[in-house]
């Protein structure tokens, strides 16, 4: 159980295309979902915590109008970078969790090339 | 700020050998700790995790890790590794609440050979 899905997997779009990447629960009820992002040899960055029918809290540093996120359901999160530069090339990953002191389940991440 | 230190950037060891990898962290309250893995082309897994009680936990896959707070440390360890542990590994921590973002080390990449 507690399966995260994420899609799609890789992704290569020219400068200044907007990409959107979906998060899914696919057995189970997400409250909280996390976006994170990892560069090559680094650790994962949190980037926003999303929670159903709330707005995302974005860290600090994080551009919310470069980063949309949305919540609209207990099973699916989407990611929108907005007008992409090659700066914007890394892995972003999922995570999602049930309600209370639970585990955080990662999706597959998704690669993001901007040429 | 909270903070998740893993000391090891790249291990590598032998078949059988022993592993201890270690993750010390740094987090006000009351924390709930984590290793995950990360296998090649793989999404991360969860591999043991610390809430409360008591403080050596077990895993999957034969791994184990001890919660000493005096030294605000949760090292990984595994008797004897195979290959097929080859990989990278996470510690992450984060507040005792499910809705709180869990804050990652840098991971220590794992290279078992025959």
């Amino acid at each position: 159980g507690a399966v995260v899905s994420q899609h799609p997997s890789r992704v290569i779009c020219k400068s200044g295309t907007s990409v959107k990447i979906e998060c899914r629960s696919l057995d189970f009820q997400a409250t909280t979902m996390f976006w994170y992002r990892q560069f090559p040899k680094q650790s994962l960055m949190l980037m926003a915590t999303s929670n159903e029918g709330s707005k995302a809290t974005y860290e600090q540093g994080v551009e919310k109008d470069k980063f949309l996120i949305n919540h609209a359901s207990l099973t699916l999160s989407t990611l929108t970078v907005t007008s992409a530069h090659p700066e914007d090339s890394s892995f972003y990953i999922c995570s999602a969790t049930r309600q209370g002191n639970q585990p955080q389940h990662f999706g597959d991440g998704t690669r993001l090339s901007i040429l | 700020a909270q903070s998740v230190s893993q000391h090891n950037h790249h291990v590598i060891l032998s078949e059988a050998a022993s592993l201890e990898l270690g993750c010390n962290y740094s987090y006000g309250g009351t924390v709930n700790l984590f290793w995950y893995v990360q296998y090649p082309g793989q999404h991360l897994q969860l591999l043991l995790k610390y809430f409360s009680g008591d403080p050596l936990v077990k895993g999957i896959k034969g791994f184990e890790a001890e919660f000493i707070k005096s030294k605000f440390s949760f090292n990984l360890r595994k008797p004897s590794v195979q290959w097929s542990d080859t990989a990278e590994y996470f510690c992450a921590a984060r507040g005792n609440s499910g809705n709180t973002p869990l804050v990652f080390g840098k991971g220590t990449r794992l290279s078992v050979i025959a």
